[in-house]
């Protein structure tokens, strides 16, 4: 069971929008940054949203990261092929002093 | 260009232990921390720890603590991961990721290609 919650899939066709959120309390995505990650098949995990909102050199501007109260979400508008991956958020946690994840969002491009 | 080169596979029987080494390169090793995440097969990811590159101060897991100890050698620019006692439901890819700093605030940002540990009687 994570501490963040997301919804276990989520899909779209190519160009569409698609929006994956990611539900937290007051320990962590309500007082802390977000963060999101993908994890395309047998590979490791990269950072592509910091700071709730900020992209890191090299990651397209179609994806955009948002955060309110306790809540956030990565949106990926124009889909393709290749944003088919496991995206998972997380947050620092100061109750459990620690870095807590969502248990992760498969998108599928249809 | 910024990297983490993590060892090989393990496999282990219940009850013993594994150590799981992680070299950086392409940034002063001893400026950022290390953070150790583990992905059981089909599972989402579990952070474990964080240690200290710069004086080794650590921060470990409430679930695994007493089991679980990170240590770095600075002359190598390598963290190690070592977890005792492996469970079968230890079985998992071991990550190590380091520490990106924007504002003094620090993230795992880079992370290894990832260590499977296998544990089976």
């Amino acid at each position: 069971q994570s501490v963040l919650t997301q919804p276990p899939s989520a899909s779209g066709t190519p160009g569409q929008r698609v929006t994956i959120s990611c539900s937290g309390s007051s320990s962590n995505i309500g007082s802390n940054y977000v963060y999101w990650y993908q994890q395309l098949p047998g590979t490791a995990p990269k950072l592509l949203i910091y700071r709730n909102n900020q992209r890191p050199s090299g990651v397209p501007d179609r994806l955009s990261g948002s955060k309110s109260g306790t809540s956030a979400s990565l949106a990926i508008s124009g889909l393709r092929s290749e944003d088919e991956a496991d995206y998972y958020c997380a947050a620092w946690d100061d109750s459990l002093s620690g870095w807590v994840f969502g248990g992760g969002t498969k998108l599928t491009v249809l | 260009q910024v990297q983490l080169v993590q060892s090989g596979a393990e496999v282990k029987k219940p009850g013993a232990s594994v150590k799981v080494s992680c070299k950086a390169s392409g940034y002063t090793f001893t400026s950022y921390g290390i953070s150790w995440v583990r992905q059981a097969p089909g599972q989402g990811l579990e952070w474990m720890g964080w240690i200290s590159a710069y004086n080794g101060n650590t921060n470990y897991a409430q679930k695994l603590q007493g089991r679980v100890t990170m240590t770095t050698d600075r002359s190598t620019s390598t963290a190690y991961m070592e977890l005792r006692s492996l469970r079968s439901d230890d079985t998992a890819v071991y990550y190590c990721a380091g520490d990106y700093c924007t504002n003094g605030v620090c993230y795992p940002g880079v992370w290894g290609q990832g260590t499977t540990v296998t544990v089976s009687s």
